[in-house]
């Protein structure tokens, strides 16, 4: 199986702050990854996928970088409303998917 | 735009048979890969499965021997049964939609469904 590594587990910032959560591969996955946001009670919602592509609808703020083993969600102004649990999430080796662990991102 | 819901009991007993059906409103169920995905409570995600409309089925390794994913195109529903369960089957089970070879969006609300005698 292929491991993917998340980190910080969780990190605390202030509104306007510059975000960045990066997700380790434990082998080289080309592009093949996508971010979730899940906010508390809620269902996981795309927002990247194919690494760097921003879904439909996703404020730009939002983006994600890398390929091959090393990959970066950035929220590049965070807002209130941008607390949530943000996941990776691989398919690299189909149909064996995996997810991160996850990153909990709040508020200071 | 396509919703998706999921339904069925909330409470399973050891050993007994978790069975879910998520029904996909407001467009077609065909041509597309369809997941269930799984939440224990304050805990990360773990992929179960997946099937198409075609009726072929992939299934985590991890829980292959358990599972089971059927689709009825007619209904617009797809279903997972996963047999002798524990309670470490309890979470919150999502379905969800496979988009772009295997992003998930959208996803139904989810149902918790307990392992508990």
């Amino acid at each position: 199986d292929i491991q993917m590594t998340q980190s910080p587990s969780s990190l605390s910032a202030s509104v306007g702050d510059r975000v960045t959560i990066t997700c380790q591969a434990s082998q080289d996955i080309s592009n093949y990854l996508n971010w979730y946001q899940q906010k508390p009670g809620k269902a996981p919602k795309l927002l990247i996928y194919d690494a760097s592509n921003l879904e439909t609808g996703v404020p730009s703020r939002f983006s994600g970088s890398g390929s091959g083993t090393d990959f970066t969600f950035t929220i590049s102004s965070l807002q209130p409303e941008d607390i949530a649990t943000y996941y990776c999430q691989q398919y690299d080796n189909l149909p064996a998917l995996t997810f991160g662990g996850g990153t909990k991102v709040e508020i200071k | 735009q396509v919703q998706l819901q999921e339904s069925g009991p909330g409470l399973v007993k050891p050993s007994e048979t978790l069975s879910l059906t998520c029904t996909v409103s407001g467009g077609s169920i065909s041509s597309y890969y369809w997941s269930w995905i799984r939440q224990p409570a304050g805990k990360g995600l773990e992929w179960i499965g997946r099937i198409y409309t075609s009726g072929s089925t992939n299934y985590n390794p991890s829980l292959k021997s358990r599972v089971t994913m059927s689709v009825d195109t007619s209904k617009n529903q797809f279903s997972l049964k996963l047999s002798s369960v524990t309670a470490a089957d309890t979470a919150v089970y999502y379905c969800a939609r496979a988009i772009a070879a295997a992003a998930f969006d959208p996803w139904g609300q989810g149902t918790l469904v307990t392992v508990s005698s």
